[in-house]
């Protein structure tokens, strides 16, 4: 039991599909994290939740649309995805944004592919 | 934000120490040092933090040295569910700003430990 469960683990799309990805923690935290990881490469942060208040958009393209309706459920909604967008994308949780020595809890994430 | 440096792979025997170094020649007084890993099909697991003194936890051990420009962690005994990616994170401690908790993960150490 991580805390920090994402829903679906897996999803294929195709390139004009609209879907969303569920994050919820079970923590009583009061951050909640987007992070894209694609083959090969380091975890990226795409956007970053303070009780439920978006507080950075890391140059993400306006096709992922994250919401965060209330401090223990975050949302990222998709269109219109590229075929380079297929990647695991993780959903994190701390107690709030500006703890240094805080560690942050991730959930196992979801495969998305794009067809 | 600082870097850390880590060699690409490791191998182990399993019930042996397994030492993982990290260098951060760059690190800043506030900067907290934080390890992170990430088994295969799972999001990354929160492993142990410090600052300045080394640190136990049931999972690890962090040894710090004295100029803070490296640091290593400890598996006491590697079993099989230790194979998995470790990650060194600075995360700056001068939280105001434009910190927002990141987590700037690189490519890390694999590890591999054998039977």
């Amino acid at each position: 039991e991580t805390g920090v469960t994402q829903t679906p683990r897996h999803l294929v799309m195709g390139m004009t599909n609209k879907k969303s990805l569920k994050c919820e923690q079970h923590l009583g935290h009061n951050a909640m994290y987007w992070y894209k990881q694609s083959a090969k490469k380091p975890l990226e942060l795409m956007f970053v939740y303070s009780l439920e208040e978006r507080v950075e958009n890391n140059s993400v393209p306006s096709r992922f649309s994250p919401e965060c309706p209330n401090s223990s459920h975050l949302f990222l909604h998709l269109h219109t995805l590229q075929p380079e967008d297929s990647a695991l994308y993780l959903c994190a949780s701390s107690q709030d944004i500006q703890g240094a020595n805080q560690p942050q809890h991730f959930g196992d994430g979801t495969r998305l592919s794009i067809l | 934000d600082a870097k850390t440096t880590q060699p690409n792979s490791m191998e182990s025997n399993e019930e042996e120490p397994v030492h993982l170094p990290c260098n951060h020649s760059t690190i800043s007084g506030t900067d907290y040092i934080h390890w992170y890993r990430q088994l295969p099909s799972q999001g990354p697991e929160y492993v142990i933090h410090g600052l300045t003194s080394n640190v136990n936890n049931r999972m690890a051990s962090l040894a710090i040295a004295e100029d803070r420009k490296s640091s290593t962690l400890i598996l006491h005994r590697a079993t099989l569910r230790d194979a998995a990616v470790y990650y060194c994170i600075l995360r700056p401690g001068n939280a105001g700003g434009t910190s927002y908790g990141k987590l700037t993960f690189g490519q890390g150490t694999i590890l591999t430990v054998h039977p």
